[in-house]
């Protein structure tokens, strides 16, 4: 079984514009999170997304905002990017909402200049 | 709020030692702590997690000791291998929102030969 793909692997932005990561997740998996990983402030929830709907969502500003298709696909939009924005974007799918075990992909590293 | 404390940043084992690392957390209503382990380029893994109704779980060269009365649970890896060098991430998620997940800081374990 295919793991958690993401893409693109590597992006370069400059600062105002827009980003479009995307996740697909494992075969069958419905939910699909996405954290945020910099050296500063660690691995942080970014939000969740169960059957096309947000069910949780972590403190980030509305630049950052999300959506998931009915295949489970999910995207991930950062609009007016910052230089802060500059992390490893990291996707993971578990099969259910409330399954404890997440499968987490490669990430996407986007740097911001 | 660092509601996930993990200690040491950085931890240095000979090959067949026994590598600790250790987490603190704050919040009473988390009820699940995975372990992760991420190598270079790569998304996190899980290692083991563990309940709050046991005291101890082992997988392998893997256990985590967990205190709920001091809100602390250790990850211990017995006999530690070079190919164990990686960062190592604790976590924990309240129940029903087993996705949305807080990491402690990691810690980079180096297995000398």
């Amino acid at each position: 079984k295919a793991g958690v793909t993401q893409t693109p692997r590597y992006l370069i932005k400059t600062r105002g514009q827009q980003v479009t990561l995307s996740c697909s997740p494992i075969s069958g998996h419905r939910s699909v999170s996405w954290y945020q990983q910099t050296p500063g402030q660690g691995l942080q929830f970014l939000f969740e997304y169960f059957s096309e709907t947000q069910r949780n969502k972590g403190n980030f500003p509305g630049r950052f905002s999300g959506r998931q298709f009915s295949n489970s696909r999910s995207e991930m939009n950062v609009s007016t990017l910052e230089l802060g924005d500059s992390a490893l974007y990291l996707c993971a799918s578990s099969f259910s909402a409330v399954q404890e075990t997440q499968y987490f992909g490669p990430g996407t590293r986007l740097l911001v200049l | 709020q660092q509601q996930v404390k993990q200690s040491p940043q950085s931890l240095i084992v000979q090959k067949g030692g026994i590598s600790i690392i250790n987490c603190a957390y704050e919040n009473t209503a988390f009820d699940y702590f995975p372990w992760y382990q991420q190598f270079p380029g790569k998304g996190p893994a899980l290692l083991i997690a563990i309940r709050p109704d046991v005291s101890e779980k082992k997988e392998g060269r893997f256990t985590i000791s967990f205190n709920k009365s001091a809100k602390q649970f250790s990850l211990h890896i017995m006999d530690s291998q070079p190919g164990d060098s990686a960062t190592y991430f604790c976590a924990a998620s309240k129940a029903g929102t087993a996705s949305k997940l807080t990491f402690g800081t990691g810690t980079r374990l180096q297995v000398t030969l």
